[in-house]
């Protein structure tokens, strides 16, 4: 079975500072991963994915993650915080050959001025 | 292009009620998927259909009925709702190809908000 385990249900950064947040997998075959962002009141959209390719993917609005398989880890980053990043950032995995995706708890991310 | 669109947006239901929630997508993909939002718990998979005429049980199937329609549309049935049952629902669709790699992104709608009372 597949995991994802976050760190932090809420992370705050000032505007300007560097984001990151933190995702951890479990899986028994090399996994697919990725990032999505939910605003207020809306649904989920995606940041980035990987897909087996290169290790560091870059998605939109400036955020990048790396995938360590060594760490079983998937972190997103972004050099420097927006008002607008405020929102809520959830980690997601999947097994090759399954649509499926398990969804880790999310983190909450507080941007102050 | 709508992409995945959710109705109603708000629905509160006495225990013992049912409802149906509406699901529909125009990207022309093979694979849709339910899931229940709750404070702390992350998205969890109620229901999925990787394809038009299949469905299956995702994580928290229990209380819960779906209906692939056609390939645009897959409804989720709460036949008696209860409490436990409030929650912010979402549909979800993935992949135009034949193969599902696991790869494809997933779109979700922007979400149907269910209160128990």
């Amino acid at each position: 079975a597949q995991s994802v385990t976050q760190l932090g249900s809420h992370v705050s950064v000032s505007e300007g500072a560097l984001v990151l947040l933190r995702c951890n997998y479990s899986s028994s075959v090399p996994p697919y991963l990725f990032w999505y962002v939910q605003y207020p009141n809306q649904g989920l959209q995606l940041l980035l994915k990987y897909t087996s390719a290169a290790t560091l993917v870059k998605g939109i609005n400036g955020f990048e993650a790396e995938f360590k398989k060594s760490e079983t880890s998937f972190h997103l980053t972004k050099p420097s915080a927006h008002m607008s990043d405020a929102a809520e950032y959830f980690c997601a995995v999947s097994k090759p050959g399954y649509s499926t995706l398990t969804f880790g708890k999310g983190t909450m991310l507080l941007v102050s001025p | 292009n709508a992409g995945v669109t959710q109705t109603p947006k708000f629905q509160v239901l006495k225990t013992g009620q049912s409802m149906t929630l509406q699901c529909a997508q125009d990207m022309n993909h093979n694979s849709m998927y339910w899931y229940r939002q709750d404070p702390g718990m992350g998205l969890r998979l109620i229901y999925y259909s990787a394809s038009e005429g299949t469905t299956d049980k995702g994580e928290v199937p229990n209380g819960y009925n779906v209906s692939r329609l056609n390939k645009r549309e897959f409804s989720l049935r709460l036949e008696s709702a209860a409490p436990s049952q409030t929650s912010v629902y979402f549909c979800a669709s993935s992949g135009n190809s034949r193969r599902t790699g696991g790869e494809e992104t997933q779109y979700f709608g922007p979400g149907t908000r269910l209160l128990v009372l």
